[in-house]
């Protein structure tokens, strides 16, 4: 049993460019989310999705997209990447009825 | 605006001491409170919380909830040095959302 699943772990991007962080999860669950987190400021929620085909966004969207093909997969796009973006973002996953399961991160750096 | 705050953001203490750390939260629809660790990667969780008044105790860990005044407390009794880490409370609101606080720093030298 994987659990939640991110690649890559590290990555370094230029300015402008485009990538996507994949996430995925072999747990059935319903709920999944990304976060970046930032020195002293814990973890900032980008998007979260309550099921396949449905998205919503959370506190700091601004320069991500993402979507929610299947249950078990849930990838977030950098549309062009930004040094204000360098941060570690993981991915999370819930059933609804106990805490999240994080991913091991990804390391993203933008010059 | 959902929102926890954390106290302290920082905390050193010798081995064998123990230690409070204090989760204040303003949010609508709450669900529950859960608190993680976090050493050199991913959250690990600790506890949840749905209600007051109810410890929760593993180990030396336990926490408690105060539905009432908004808070939540997690206390380390006889510290270790591999209790060192950064601890998270984090609040779920509706459709399963997660709102952080910002950490506790918590060091403990031998």
């Amino acid at each position: 049993n994987a659990g939640v699943t991110q690649t890559p772990k590290f990555q370094v991007l230029k300015t402008g460019q485009s990538m996507t962080l994949q996430c995925a999860q072999d747990m059935n669950h319903e709920y999944m989310s990304w976060y970046r987190q930032d020195p002293g400021m814990g973890l900032r929620l980008i998007h979260y999705s309550v099921g396949a085909g449905i998205t919503d966004q959370g506190e700091v969207p601004n320069g991500y997209n993402v979507s929610r093909s299947t249950t078990e997969d849930f990838p977030l796009r950098l549309l062009s990447a930004a040094p204000s973006q360098t941060s570690v973002y993981f991915c999370a996953s819930t059933r609804g009825d106990y805490g999240y399961t994080f991913g091991s991160g990804t390391r993203l750096t933008v010059v | 605006e959902d929102k926890v705050v954390q106290s302290p953001l920082s905390l050193v203490v010798h081995e064998g001491d123990t230690v409070t750390l204090n989760c204040s939260y303003e949010v609508t629809n709450f669900r529950s409170l859960l608190w993680y660790k976090q050493e050199k990667k991913a959250p690990t969780f600790l506890f949840m919380l749905t209600s007051s008044g109810i410890e929760k105790k593993s180990g030396r860990l336990s926490s408690i909830l105060d539905k009432k005044e908004l808070f939540s407390i997690l206390n380390i009794t006889a510290t270790q040095t591999g209790d060192s880490a950064i601890y998270l409370c984090a609040v779920s609101g509706g459709a399963q959302k997660l709102v952080f606080g910002q950490g506790t720093r918590l060091t403990i030298n031998p």
